[in-house]
């Protein structure tokens, strides 16, 4: 079975400045997803980013990246020029490409509780 | 689209009683999710439907448990009887294929006192 570990409970970052969420994972597939969700005090589940494990250039969006480094099974979250909308819960997640055993639902790491200073 | 729609929001009952929650996907989502969110345990998948067929009910705690899905834009999930332990937050989720990312509800926060 798969597991995601995000061993940072809590981090701060002064507003504008940059923060990186860490994730690893534990997997023996080689085509898999990796995803990054946002969860504000409103609750809902934002998706953030997602990469592709055969895709070996780091997801980009706006302020946004990921380092994702295969071999390490590493899947790190940078965030830059932060922001007070910012603040909130960061999960990292894992869904198998192997879609012929159908095993379609997403493994959650426990995550990170962001705080921004401003 | 609305995206998903869950109800209620919020929900408080007492120990005994069956509760029922409820979720519209997206229109054309096919895969639907149910989850549920707790301190202890995080996100954990409870059961995933596929064109309103269970595939994977193996997260479902207990018989107490069970989900339904009668047509494409309606499922529920209820417990019966609920217990104080089933306090979480439940999330519905679809996506239209498992290479796109999956869209989430707002959740329903339920309380079992």
């Amino acid at each position: 079975a798969q597991t995601v570990t995000q061993s940072q409970p809590e981090m701060s970052v002064q507003e504008a400045e940059t923060v990186t969420l860490s994730c690893t994972y534990d997997t023996s597939e080689s085509d898999y997803y990796l995803f990054w969700y946002k969860q504000p005090p409103s609750r809902q589940m934002i998706l953030v980013i997602r990469q592709e494990a055969y895709k070996q250039q780091n997801a980009t969006e706006n302020r946004f990246s990921v380092n994702f480094q295969k071999a390490a099974k590493s899947f790190s979250l940078k965030i830059s020029d932060s922001q007070l909308g910012d603040a909130a819960m960061y999960f990292c997640a894992y869904r198998s490409g192997d879609t012929l055993a159908g095993s379609y639902q997403l493994t959650f790491g426990k995550g990170t509780k962001l705080s921004v200073i401003p | 689209d609305a995206g998903v729609i869950q109800s209620p929001r919020h929900e408080v009952t007492e120990m005994g009683q069956e509760v029922t929650l409820r979720c519209k996907p997206i229109s054309g989502h096919d895969y639907l999710f149910w989850y549920r969110q707790t301190m202890m345990r995080g996100l954990e998948l409870l059961i995933y439907f596929n064109n309103n067929v269970p595939i994977d009910d193996s997260g479902m705690p207990e018989d107490r448990f069970s989900a339904k899905m009668p047509n494409a834009s309606f499922s529920t999930l209820k417990i019966q009887p609920s217990e104080p332990r089933d306090s979480a937050v439940y999330f519905c989720a679809c996506t239209v294929n498992p290479n796109t990312e999956a869209f989430f509800g707002q959740g329903t926060r339920l309380t079992v006192v």
